[in-house]
């Protein structure tokens, strides 16, 4: 099946600083990724859809302006999470749509800022 | 908000199977029935989709009623390693959101 990377896996940070997370898919082009943000015993909630040249769509509620995407190549999109805080940290995880039927997820980032 | 109702929470016995119910009883004639999981501290795998035929992989099966109202996603041998967080969700074709309910947790005991 298709594979989605992310990097790093976890990552930890101070407050204030920024911190980039990457989504690749590494068989497959992905004209769309998304990024979904996962609290402990939580459920994802989506937080921006990433197209392939163009800005992202972020959900109600998502700072555009903290939470960066940029989805520069078919096979790539980042997340930088601006001016980081402790309620920042959280699991970040990616997924990249495969076909219209499909998404793949990647393994997902733990972001923790101190 | 997630269009879907799912217990929070079954056991299994390994070796047998495993039945998770979802209820989507406003489900639209063009929305599709996924099904994710979710094992511990990793990313959500895809298992299976349908629209409203019954659909078997190498997984699971997806059984969807005639009414389109509900499904059950079945596990025909469970396995220890398919503990996990189970998300029944619905999509129409032509979107492309996956919005997770809170799903059930699937313990499988030995």
């Amino acid at each position: 099946g298709a594979v989605v990377s992310q990097h790093p896996s976890w990552v930890i940070c101070k407050s204030g600083t920024s911190v980039k997370i990457e989504c690749r898919s590494l068989d497959f082009q992905a004209t769309t990724m998304f990024w979904y943000r996962q609290f402990p015993k939580q459920s994802l909630m989506l937080m921006a859809t990433s197209n392939e040249g163009s800005k992202a769509t972020y959900e109600q509620g998502v700072e555009k302006d903290k939470f960066l995407i940029n989805h520069a190549s078919l096979t790539l999109s980042t997340l930088t999470v601006t001016s980081a805080h402790p309620e920042d940290s959280s699991f970040y995880i990616c997924s990249a749509r495969g076909s219209i039927y499909e998404q793949y997820f990647g393994p997902g980032t733990r972001l923790t800022v101190t | 908000d997630a269009k879907t109702t799912q217990p929070p929470s079954m056991d299994c016995a390994e070796g047998r199977a495993a039945n998770l119910p979802c209820n989507h009883s406003t489900i639209s004639g063009n929305e599709y029935v996924y099904w994710y999981r979710q094992i511990h501290s990793q990313g959500p795998q895809y298992i299976i989709h349908g629209l409203k035929n019954n659909e078997t992989n190498e997984m699971a099966s997806l059984i969807i009623t005639e009414d389109r109202k509900s499904s059950t996603l079945i596990l025909p041998h469970a396995t220890l390693r398919d503990t996990a967080v189970y998300y029944c969700i619905v999509r129409s074709g032509g979107s492309e959101k996956l919005v997770f309910g809170k799903g059930t947790k699937l313990t499988v005991n030995p």
